[in-house]
């Protein structure tokens, strides 16, 4: 049984530019939820996607966009990138639909905007 | 909304012995669950140990234990026996009983453990 995967590691984007983050999920998992981790804070939901349809948002802008794919992986996209974007970012994959929803986390990607 | 509160930014602990680390939240549904999260600094956050709120047996994991006060509104994980492996960040969590599965994390207690 493979855990959750992350890329890249480490990502260093300049003001105004795209980013996307990649999540593989744990096997047999089919939701995925994406957190923002500042430093030196607990992690922020950011977004939920199950079944490849986006279930519950957190407090952040539209420029923050996910996908998620028919194998349960997922894409978490940042537009127009600002110096409070850098973060670590997390992401969880858990399995919905067994009535208790334990979320594994990945090792994260490190996201530095300068 | 919920609110997660962790009142100590640090705590340290001499190996062997017991420490309790704190926890509060406010929410107003009375269906939820409460996680106790550990992040060492390879920075993978692992589940410690959960608590459903309709369950009024406090949750234990070998040296891991929480004491659940629901009409305080308390959670505090109480680790035994301490490790130099239990030295990390740990974060208190809590999930509503709906369908939106998101956790709502506090800012984290940061545990040194001394030899």
């Amino acid at each position: 049984e493979t855990g959750v995967t992350q890329s890249p590691t480490h990502l260093i984007k300049t003001r105004g530019q795209q980013v996307t983050l990649r999540c593989s999920s744990q096997s047999g998992h089919n939701t995925v939820s994406w957190y923002q981790q500042a430093l030196g804070q607990g992690p922020q939901f950011i977004f939920q996607y199950y079944r490849e349809e986006e279930n519950g948002r957190g407090n952040f802008p539209p420029r923050f966009s996910g996908l998620q794919f028919p194998n349960y992986s997922s894409e978490l996209n940042v537009n127009a990138l600002e110096l409070d974007d850098s973060a670590l970012y997390l992401c969880a994959s858990s399995l919905k639909d067994t009535g208790w929803d334990e979320q594994y986390f990945g090792p994260g990607t490190r996201l530095t905007v300068t | 909304a919920q609110t997660v509160t962790q009142s100590q930014p640090e705590m340290s602990v001499q190996e062997a012995e017991t420490v309790t680390l704190s926890c509060t939240y406010d929410t107003s549904e009375s269906d939820y669950y409460l996680f106790w999260y550990k992040q060492p600094p390879s920075r993978q956050m692992i589940l410690v140990i959960r608590q459903e709120a309709y369950k009024q047996q406090n949750a234990t994991e070998n040296r891991f234990s929480v004491n659940f006060q629901k009409a305080a509104k308390s959670f505090s994980l109480k680790i035994s026996d301490s490790q130099l492996g239990d030295a990390a960040m740990y974060f208190c969590a809590y999930r509503g009983g709906g369908s939106n599965y998101k956790l709502t994390f506090g800012k984290g207690t940061l545990l040194t453990v001394n030899p």
